[in-house]
């Protein structure tokens, strides 16, 4: 049982490029979340989703976006990397609303 | 969801009960209080959540005051391996899903 695992755990990318982010959980959550993670702060939800099929917008969506079409996956997109888009990327899911979110290890990405 | 607060900082030293205070002085009677860490720079780990009676498991106790405006984590015998930052969460199960990371207590443990 792996938990929530992210693809890539680095990656730098040049203003302008796109890339995507995978997050998988074997757990058969309903739930899944991506947040983002500045330098001294707490986390920020970025997007979520309630279950396969369906997205909708955090606190902080602007420049991403996401899919989640299948159940165990839930992919966050970059279309045209910015520097302010240089984060830590954590990804979680969970099995309701009501219950804990558990958390991938994360991806440091560094926009140039 | 309701704010919270911490204080930025603690020691604990090793083997003794590390006690995490958290002030949530307008926190509504639906609103959870949840609790997690962050070690160095891992994903945030889940310990403990609670409506208003006190909660124990196997990582920690949490203990809510009666008119629930405040609460504490307890964890009962700390280890080199607890020091992380702790977040202290009020949060609704019902409406938006934000979950409100602050800035949590950074709880070092004292060989």
């Amino acid at each position: 049982n792996a938990g929530v695992t992210q693809t890539p755990k680095f990656r730098v990318l040049k203003t302008g490029q796109s890339m995507t982010l995978l997050c998988a959980q074997d757990m058969n959550h309903e739930y899944m979340y991506w947040y983002r993670q500045d330098p001294g702060m707490g986390l920020r939800l970025i997007h979520y989703s309630v279950g396969e099929g369906t997205t909708a917008k955090g606190e902080v969506p602007d420049g991403y976006n996401v899919s989640r079409l299948k159940k165990q996956n839930f992919l966050l997109g970059l279309e045209s990397a910015a520097p302010s888009q240089t984060s830590v990327y954590f990804c979680a899911s969970s099995y309701t609303r009501a219950r804990e979110q558990y958390f991938g290890p994360g991806t440091r990405l560094t926009v140039t | 969801d309701a704010k919270t607060t911490q204080p930025p900082s603690m020691d604990c030293a090793e083997g003794r009960a590390a006690n995490l205070p958290c002030n949530h002085s307008t926190i509504s009677g639906n609103e959870y209080v949840y609790w997690y860490r962050q070690i160095h720079s891992q994903g945030p780990q889940y310990i403990i959540h609670g409506l208003k009676n006190n909660e124990t498991n196997e990582m920690a106790s949490l203990i809510i005051t009666e008119d629930r405006k405040s609460s504490t984590l307890i964890l009962p015998h700390a280890t080199l391996r607890d020091t992380a930052v702790y977040y202290c969460i009020v949060r609704s199960n019902f409406g938006n899903e934000k979950l409100t990371f602050g800035t949590g207590t950074r709880l070092t443990i004292i060989p």
